[in-house]
Parts: structure tokens; C-alpha cells; sequence
């Protein structure tokens, strides 16, 4: 089945220790997107990329940054994680033509000690 | 400015009971998208359903039914004969077509948490 998956699911870093979520996709999206949801909250967009094109949300801290070697592959790159940073981290994707609906997945929870 | 309001926090139900979840949203667009996504306690969206402005017809799927009213600019969710498995945060979403149209950024509400009692 096409799917969004994300390694690892789970994810303790320790304070100030970069650390890479990883975003892979078999549905040959064009635009795949972060976003960081903390509890109870709403998923926040992070940012996007339209095939080779990163789209950086205004409010996202320099601290996050994104990499896309090729259409499957997605990175979240947190380069110094704070306390702050722990939260769940979905990785979406969706097709440039069609009914635009992004596609999610599994999410990876981040721990920072 | 785009916004998405659940003004349900919370809802607890017994099962069998059906139950509405409320969207009401503000765009100044035209063109425009709505949608449900459910997240159950593992984490992941799970997409439910996507309409758009120019669709008001009543849909229907299965035990879920959605009821868009654009005079209203509300966006409904219906569970009729709730299930535990529906136990979930519900998320009702927007986006705006931007980027000359080939992606979309989700204008997601705050989510409403049902909890289905057996």
C-alpha cells in the first residue's frame, strides 16, 4: 500500500544533541510538509517543500531545518533541541494536481532530557 | 485572516449514542477546502474527508455523516451509534490555495477530544 512513514517512531535526544527525523513517502507526492504538534495542541506547519523548493513557515525557529535529497525522502533537522522542542513531529505529503489532501504519518514523539 | 473554531473541548458519550462534533470557520476565499482528520491516541492523521466550497451536498459514510452549510460556514460531523474505536482528538481543517494552487497549508481548529464510554 502507497504510504508516509516516518523512522523513528520514538525519540530521545539530549538537550542541545542535533538530532534527524526521517520522512520517507511511496505515493510520489510533490509537496511534503512538517509539522510539529506539542500536547493538546493543533499541528503547527513548519514547513514545506514543493518538489526541489523549501517553503519556510515565518515563525519557525532557525533551530529546525529541512533537507529533501529526492521525491521519497523527507529530513527534519533539529540542530540544537531544546527542552521546548519535545513534541510530536507529522510529516505529511499530497499531490500538486488532484483534491490536494495532505496525507499523513505515523508521526515521530520526540524526547529532549 | 483564515481561522477554524471547535468551541468542543471535550465530549463524552456512551456507546451507541450518536454524537456531533461543530466546525465553524472564516475565509475570505472563494475557492476553498474543508476537512476531518481523526487522531487516535498512536498519533497519526488519519484523513476522514475533504469538500469543497462549491460541493454543499451531504455526505455520507457509513456511521459518519458530514452536513456543510456555507450560509453558516459551518462544517459538521456526525457519529451515529458511537463506537470506542471512535475514542479520538478530531480535527476539522481549511486550507487556502496558495502557491499558484498546487499546495495547500491546513488551517487546522483546536481539536475536539471524544471519548466513547462502553
Amino acid at each position: 500500500d502507497a504510504m508516509v512513514i516516518q523512522n523513528p517512531r520514538y525519540q530521545v535526544t539530549q538537550f542541545g544533541k542535533p538530532v534527524t527525523l526521517s520522512c520517507s513517502q511511496t505515493l510520489n507526492h510533490n509537496v511534503m510538509y512538517w509539522y510539529q504538534q506539542k500536547s493538546s495542541q493543533a499541528p503547527k506547519l513548519l514547513f514545506h517543500y514543493y518538489d526541489k523548493d523549501f517553503n519556510n513557515e515565518a515563525d519557525t525557529p532557525d533551530n529546525f531545518q529541512s533537507r529533501r535529497p529526492n521525491t521519497s525522502f523527507c529530513f527534519l533537522d533539529i540542530r540544537s533541541p531544546g527542552l521546548g522542542d519535545a513534541a510530536m513531529y507529522l510529516c505529511a505529503t499530497s499531490s500538486k494536481q488532484g483534491k490536494e489532501t495532505q496525507y499523513f504519518g505515523p508521526g515521530t514523539r520526540l524526547l529532549v532530557l | 485572516a483564515q481561522k477554524v473554531t471547535q468551541a468542543q473541548t471535550e465530549i463524552s458519550v456512551v456507546e451507541k449514542e450518536d454524537v456531533t462534533l461543530d466546525c465553524v470557520y472564516e475565509t475570505r476565499d472563494t475557492t476553498y477546502y474543508l476537512f476531518w482528520y481523526k487522531q487516535p491516541p498512536s498519533g497519526e492523521l488519519v484523513f476522514l474527508i475533504r469538500r469543497n466550497s462549491f460541493d454543499e451536498q451531504n455526505e455520507i459514510s457509513g456511521r459518519y455523516s458530514w452536513n456543510f452549510q456555507k450560509s453558516t460556514s459551518s462544517f459538521n460531523f456526525t457519529i451515529t451509534a458511537s463506537q470506542v474505536v471512535d475514542s479520538a482528538v478530531y480535527f476539522c481543517a481549511l486550507s487556502e490555495a496558495w502557491y499558484g494552487g498546487a499546495t495547500n497549508k491546513l488551517i487546522f481548529g483546536t481539536g475536539t477530544l471524544l471519548a466513547v464510554q462502553p
